[in-house]
Order: structure tokens, then sequence, then C-alpha cells
């Protein structure tokens, strides 16, 4: 069975500051993506980025970066320039590849930026 | 973009009593979707998946007899919590698997008294 660990329960940053967050999975599996979701206080989960464990480029979206180590097995998330509404519980999560979405789900890291 | 309207958002229910919470994808057919529960300060634990037109594979651990779903049309699933006592008290989410992705609905919170 594929496992996520977040080692990080909470981190803060400072309003425009960079925060890297940390995750490493297990699987053995070749054929799989990774994501980072976001769970703001109303509870929503957004999806911030995805990555296919296929393409070695990182993936970015805006300024949600990822560092996809794939022989690692470390996927971390960098926010730059962090803004207050990035504050939110972030989830890194996996799914294997094919046509199951079912998600296996990291313990979460808080994040708090300070004004 | 697609979504997933989960509907209620918060119920609060008597112990003993049976509790359905709602979970339509409104702009694609959804064939599979997803039922978590998430305890407070805690992840998204996976409790069922939910097959139009078939029985919901449920995870280990999980009471299918307690948590009964019923995925009738491609466009709705339900989750019942039967019988709910208050350890069932949580916050409820479905995902619908959607043309590329997952979407998640906006959750339940199941309050039982």
């Amino acid at each position: 069975a594929q496992t996520v660990t977040q080692s990080q329960p909470e981190m803060s940053v400072q309003e425009a500051e960079t925060v890297t967050l940390s995750c490493t999975y297990d699987t053995s599996e070749s054929d799989y993506y990774l994501f980072w979701y976001k769970q703001p206080p109303s509870r929503q989960m957004i999806l911030v980025i995805r990555q296919e464990a296929y393409k070695q480029q990182n993936a970015t979206e805006n300024r949600f970066s990822v560092n996809f180590q794939k022989a690692a097995k470390s996927f971390s998330l960098k926010i730059s320039d962090s803004q207050l509404g990035d504050a939110a519980m972030y989830f890194c999560a996996y799914r294997s590849g094919g046509s199951n979405y079912k998600l296996t789900f990291g313990k979460g890291t808080l994040l708090t930026v300070n004004p | 973009g697609a979504v997933v309207s989960q509907h209620p958002s918060w119920v609060i229910c008597k112990s003993g009593t049976s509790v359905k919470i709602e979970c339509r994808s409104l702009d694609f057919q959804a064939t599979t979707m997803f039922w978590y529960r998430q305890f407070p300060k805690q992840s998204l634990m996976l409790m069922a998946t939910s097959n139009e037109g078939s029985k919901a594979t449920y995870e280990q651990g999980v009471e299918k007899d307690k948590f009964l779903i019923n995925h009738a049309s491609l466009t709705l699933s339900t989750l019942t919590v039967t019988s709910a006592h208050p350890e069932d008290s949580s916050f409820y989410i479905c995902s619908a698997k959607g043309p590329v992705k997952a979407f998640f609905g906006q959750g339940t919170r199941l309050t039982v008294v």
C-alpha cells in the first residue's frame, strides 16, 4: 500500500517570504500522480498543483512550484511571495496511474502566514 | 470549471437516527465518486468508492452496514449514516471523478448528539 508522509505538522512564514513544505511517499508503482491540496478554514479542498510521475520537469503554478525527486520519493511544495490568503492546511496526496482516482493523503501541514 | 455540490453543509442529529448526505456533480457525469472522512485537525481518510450502478467498495475497517452508499445516477451519490452515534460525528467530504481530475464537494459537518 502507498503511504504519504508530511513531517511538518505546522509551518509559519512571513508575508512575501518563501516557504517549503515537505512530503515523502512510498510506492512500488511506476505510474502515479502527486498532488498538493489546500484546505482553508472553509474546509473546501482546493487543488494547488499536480505532478505526473513520468514527467521529469517540476510542475509550477504561478507562485507555487514543486521539487519532485522521484528516486528519493520526495515531493516538496514551494510557495513564493507568501500571501495572507495562503494560510491553510496543506495536504500532499498520491494517486495511482490509470483510471482510479482514489487519493491517499498525508496528515497535513498547517501553514500560518504572518503579516 | 466542474462543480461538485454536497448537501447539507452541516447537520445535527439525535443519536440513533439516520442522516443522508448528498453529493452531486453539477456539470459532468461522474461514474465514480469517493467518500472521505476527516476528524478534527486530521487528514482525509477514504471510506469508500462509489460506482454508478453497482455496489460501493469499502475500505478496510469501514462498516458497510453503517455507512450506506448509493450511486443510482451518473450525477448523484448518497451516503447514509445509519443509527448514528456521537462517535460518528465528523466532517464528511465527497469527491467526484471528472473528465480530467477529481473534484471535491464542500463537505458536511455531522454532529450527533
